[in-house]
């Protein structure tokens, strides 16, 4: 089984650009999250989606959205892009099947660069 | 709300020596613990989970963690480390609040020397 994969796996942008990053999750897995990783403030959570809704999200700007396709997969954007948002973007899928909890798989991520 | 705190930024181990990295967390409802590893430019490997049951955890490579419940601990160990062991590793908490959020704590490097 193939697992999560993301797309790019490096980007480059300039400030005020906008971005969108892409994530496949594990076949069957129907949750999908996001992380931000920096060397500052390690790995936040950025948010969640089930089943093409969000249901949890973390104290990051507006700037931040995401959203989830019929198929699972997702993606996130960000607007407005500052120096700050140089980061490795994870992206981690679980197949839920209840509120008990199920594992997440991580991918490689995506590590963005804004000049 | 949930937060997690590693309690050492660094550990520098000779090979074959044990090692423990420790985790406190602290929460208003229920958990699932963790521990995960990331090699340098590669995504999150997860090491063990607890959810429930026996509080001594064993994962992959040798290592395993301990729940403390009424210290709030989770921390890990490895009897006997290798040089392949020197990696990043981080303690998360997850919680079911109406969807799964999963907080990480900041990390211990863990270097470990010939």
């Amino acid at each position: 089984k193939a697992g999560v994969t993301q797309t790019p796996r490096y980007l480059i942008k300039t400030r005020g650009q906008q971005v969108t990053l892409s994530c496949s999750p594990i076949s069957g897995h129907r949750s999908v999250s996001w992380y931000q990783q920096t060397p500052g403030q390690g790995l936040q959570f950025l948010f969640e989606y089930f089943s093409e809704t969000q249901r949890n999200k973390g104290n990051f700007p507006g700037r931040f959205s995401g959203r989830q396709f019929s198929n699972s997969r997702s993606e996130m954007n960000v607007s407005t892009l500052e120096l700050g948002d140089s980061a490795l973007y994870l992206c981690a899928s679980s197949l839920v099947v209840d509120i008990s909890y199920n594992e997440q798989f991580f991918g490689p991520g995506t590590r963005l660069t804004v000049l | 709300a949930q937060s997690v705190t590693q309690l050492d930024s660094q550990v520098p181990v000779f090979e074959e020596a044990p090692v423990e990295l420790r985790c406190n967390y602290s929460s208003s409802v229920s958990v699932y613990l963790f521990w995960y590893v990331q090699y340098p430019n590669q995504g999150l490997q997860l090491l063990l989970k607890y959810l429930s049951g026996s509080t001594l955890v064993k994962g992959i490579n040798g290592f395993e963690a301990e729940f403390n419940k009424s210290q709030t601990s989770f921390h890990l160990r490895k009897p006997s480390v290798h040089i392949s062991d020197t990696a990043e590793y981080f303690c998360a908490v997850s919680a079911y609040t109406g969807g799964f959020k999963t907080i990480f704590g900041a990390g211990t490097r863990l270097f470990v020397k010939a």
